[in-house]
């Protein structure tokens, strides 16, 4: 079964650090780009960040550049997020989305999200 | 960044009848391959999203053939052409050709 599984999400002080983690099965992301999605409580969808098969190629959303660091290890068929210097406004539900060229880069695979809050 | 909008933010439907959202995106989506980079999604009532139509008309797999989008440069619709009960959710389009990529705020859609 093709899924993603996200783990890693928690309760974290302002200023703290947080590392997300996301595990493909069913596939190897090896072949895909991936991206991580967030949800705050109640609102829309942002994109954060995504990273090409290599990890060469990175781009990340202003909100989140200098502070949060994507990467992956396509070995282990998995992606991560390393979250620093996190803010209230970080509460999120963090979604680990696997984007498909032929399907000209649709996310088309969710993970089920792992939810970060942050606060004192 | 390129916002986009959708109207309207809710709507409420007959089972049966048919229903559409806008999306508008303040920079074009056509890109020079042809085409163009504008997408839904669904999120269902305590899910995660789930794609319904990827490159602007393209149904996503086992997406039933109710739903449709259309458009072009820099106005889309989504169309159901007969809500039924299992369509409630956030709809929500998003443009992946310049970064970043952005979403519309999102229409939620009940049923009456």
């Amino acid at each position: 079964q093709v899924q993603l599984v996200e783990s890693g999400g928690g309760l974290v002080k302002p200023g703290g650090s947080l590392r997300l983690s996301c595990t493909a099965s069913g596939f190897s992301i090896i072949d895909y780009y991936m991206t991580w999605i967030r949800q705050a409580p109640g609102k829309g969808l942002e994109w954060l960040s995504y990273i090409n098969s290599s990890g060469r190629t990175i781009y990340y959303a202003d909100s989140v550049k200098g502070r949060f660091t994507i990467s992956r290890d396509n070995a282990k068929n998995s992606l991560y997020l390393q979250m620093n210097s996190l803010r209230d406004e970080d509460t999120a539900i963090y979604y680990c989305v696997r984007d498909d060229y032929m399907l000209s880069d649709a996310s088309d695979i969710w993970g089920q999200g792992t939810m970060v809050t942050v606060s004192s | 960044d390129v916002v986009m909008t959708q109207t309207p933010l809710s709507l409420s439907v007959t089972p049966g009848q048919p229903a559409s959202i806008s999306c508008k995106s303040s920079q074009s989506l056509l890109h020079s391959d042809g085409k163009t980079y504008l997408y839904w999604y669904l999120q269902k009532p305590g899910q995660s999203p789930q794609l319904l139509i990827y490159a602007l008309s393209s149904r996503f797999s086992g997406v039933p053939d109710r739903f449709s989008g259309s458009g072009s440069v820099t106005d889309f619709t989504l169309k159901i052409s007969r809500v039924e009960a299992e369509d409630v959710g956030v709809y929500y389009c998003m443009q992946r050709l310049h970064l970043p990529f952005t979403f519309g705020p999102g229409t939620k859609v009940d049923i009456k």
